[in-house]
This record gives structure tokens, C-alpha cells and sequence, in this order.
């Protein structure tokens, strides 16, 4: 079964660029059957799409956030990677990756998330 | 950008009631764009539904998905203990990708 695994730092000071990276457990982030995103959930609140990449290195992303954000592939390490520029206190949640199929439109494997915090 | 509203935002029932979901889009949605997820505290979300009506692998089929347009439902036929969740609806008929703000489920 599909795994993914986030990681990075769990403290980034106000200021700083937060960066997360997502290893995909197998080769299917080459696979042009799917997309990668990055969802962040706030502590007690709702869900947030940061943004999404393909294999070929397109990318999407929530225009709340574009001017901060960079998502990247890297296909022959099987992960991709978030940056977060300029981080506040307001960015401090639990990040996730997780999988979207072509076919489904919907994400289906999550990674269990990466709680990240924005303090001095 | 496409708000989407879920309704009610608590629903407390017994085990064996139906619970009936609500999700209401600023504007209209197709169908093929519109997916339910399922969240139990500490954990990540679940696919639950896809395309609207469609189970992802593995969902039990007492979840199911309904709607058109602007109105979308999940129903959970019959609750079972393990159904108590924040259950959100999804987006992408248009970008951003949104989400809605939850609707938790309590069982008595």
C-alpha cells in the first residue's frame, strides 16, 4: 500500500522559509495517472490547499498563497518538496501531502501530517 | 473562488440513525469535482466519496453521495460508533481547490 511520509522541522522562526519535503513510498510520483499536493490544516480549523504539482514539474497553487509558495518534484528521489516563504504565527498548522488521481479528482493517500510551528 | 458551505455544524445521533450531510456551493459544482472526506481527531482525512456518488476503495456502503449543482449530501445510512468524525466536503471544479468547513458527527 502506498506510503508518504512528511518531514522538515517542527519550529520555523517569523521571518523564515518553512520546508517540507514528501517521499512517496513507491515510483508512482512519475506516473502521469497522478498529481501531488500539500493541504494545511490550522490547530481546531479547517482544511487548506496550498498547492498541487505533476511529474513534469507543473504546478498549481491557492492564490491566497502563491506569492509565498514554491512546490517542486524531484522524480528520481520519489518526493516532492513545499516552501513557504515569510512565515507568521497564521501559518502555524499541521501540514499534509497527499496523492490525486486523475481519475478520481480527489486526494486518496495522505500522508499523517507534519505539525509545523511559526515562534521565536 | 467557490465557498462552500457545510450544514449542520454539529449532528448528534444514536448508533443505527441516518445522518444526512449537507454541502452547499457559492456556485455550481459538476459533480465529476466534488469529493467528501472524513477526519477522526489526530488522524488525516479519508476519501470517503469521489465524483460526488462515487465510494473510494474500501468505504463501507453505508456512505453514500448525492447532488447536483449547488447541493450536495452525504448520508451515513446507519451510524456506527467508529462514524464519529469531522466530515468535510471538497472542490476543484474551479481553482482554488476549497474546502468546506466541516460538519462534526457525535454519537450518543
Amino acid at each position: 500500500q502506498l506510503q508518504q511520509q512528511e518531514s522538515g522541522p517542527g519550529l520555523v522562526k517569523p521571518s523564515e522559509t518553512l520546508s517540507l519535503t514528501c517521499i512517496v513510498s513507491d515510483d508512482s510520483i512519475s506516473s502521469s495517472n497522478y498529481y501531488w499536493g500539500w493541504i494545511r490544516q490550522p490547530p481546531g480549523k479547517g482544511l487548506e490547499w496550498i498547492g498541487s504539482i505533476y511529474y513534469s514539474g507543473n504546478t498549481y497553487s491557492n492564490p491566497s498563497l502563491r506569492s509565498r509558495v514554491t512546490i517542486s518534484v524531484d522524480t528520481s528521489k520519489n518526493q516532492f518538496s513545499l516552501k513557504l516563504r515569510s512565515v507568521t504565527a497564521a501559518d502555524t498548522a499541521v501540514y499534509y501531502c497527499a496523492r490525486w488521481p486523475s481519475s478520481a479528482r480527489a486526494f486518496d493517500y495522505w500522508g499523517q501530517g507534519a505539525l509545523v510551528t511559526v515562534s521565536s | 473562488e467557490i465557498v462552500l458551505t457545510q450544514s449542520p455544524g454539529t449532528l448528534s445521533l444514536s448508533p443505527g440513525e441516518r445522518a444526512s450531510l449537507s454541502c452547499r456551493a457559492s456556485q455550481s459544482v459538476s459533480s465529476t469535482y466534488l469529493a467528501w472526506y472524513q477526519q477522526k481527531p489526530g488522524q488525516a482525512p479519508r476519501l470517503l466519496i469521489y465524483a460526488a456518488s462515487t465510494r473510494a476503495t474500501g468505504i463501507p456502503d453505508r456512505f453514500s453521495g448525492s447532488g447536483s449543482g449547488t447541493d450536495f449530501t452525504l448520508t451515513i445510512s446507519r451510524l456506527e460508533p467508529e462514524d464519529s468524525a469531522v466530515y468535510y466536503c471538497q472542490q476543484y471544479d474551479s481553482s482554488p481547490l476549497t474546502f468546506g468547513g466541516g460538519t462534526k458527527v457525535e454519537i450518543k
